[in-house]
């Protein structure tokens, strides 16, 4: 069963904190995106790569920055954590010739 | 241009009753139209797609329609069941992307469905 797998389902950090969300893929797709989602604001992009190495800002990457080493990881950062960093943060991978995205489960964050 | 506006927030509907959903793009370019469903805990998965060669599209009881001229497109659910409730999320891309060409989903707001028994 092909997935992609978010590490955590839920983390409590502390403002200032420096957090890590990881997202590894087995599709051996190429493209990998992370998105926040809010209610009412739906999936907005915060960064994308579309090769190791390669990275891409999205509609809100500010005080986000990603890594992805391998094809199949791709980490998001929050240099400096902020309560209003508090949302739902979604992975997902797509193969470069297909449209369609696959979703990780999400890992829900909360800044106190 | 790249907004993808989706009607209403939150919908309720009688089990047996149809569910709509409704989606308005911009960019002309778009050419590949998705609805994703996420039930709680879970990430969005793709429930149906079109390319604007078409009108409608059926799977079940999940119909798409397309108008293209109106540059929208909406989600109708026939026969709605308890088990349809979720959120249901529309998006727009402008092909894949390839490298760092094309293009990326861009997603509408949301809509949370509640089918009650």
């Amino acid at each position: 069963d092909v997935k992609v797998t978010q590490s955590s389902r839920y983390l409590v950090k502390r403002t200032g904190e420096k957090v890590f969300l990881e997202c590894v893929q087995d599709m051996d797709h190429e493209n990998m995106f992370w998105y926040r989602q809010d209610p009412g604001l739906g999936l907005r992009l915060i960064y994308f790569s579309y090769d190791v190495k390669m990275k891409e800002k999205g509609d809100i990457p500010e005080g986000y920055s990603v890594s992805r080493e391998k094809k199949e990881r791709f980490s998001l950062i929050l240099e400096s954590a902020s309560t209003n960093q508090t949302s739902m943060y979604l992975c997902a991978s797509s193969a470069r010739v297909n449209y369609g995205y696959t979703f990780g489960s999400g890992t829900r964050l909360t800044v106190v | 241009q790249q907004q993808v506006k989706q009607s209403p927030q939150s919908l309720i509907v009688q089990k047996g009753g149809i569910s709509i959903i409704n989606c308005a793009y911009e960019n002309t370019a778009f050419d590949y139209f998705p609805w994703y469903q996420q039930f709680p805990g879970k990430g969005p998965a793709l429930l149906i797609a079109i390319r604007p060669d078409v009108s409608e599209k059926k799977e079940g009881r999940f119909t798409i329609s397309f108008n293209k001229s109106a540059k929208q497109f909406s989600l109708h659910i026939m026969d709605s069941q308890p088990g349809d409730s979720a959120t249901y999320f529309c998006a727009a891309s402008r092909g894949p992307l390839i490298y760092n060409q094309g293009g990326k989903l861009i997603f509408g707001q949301g809509t949370e469905l509640s089918v009650k028994p």
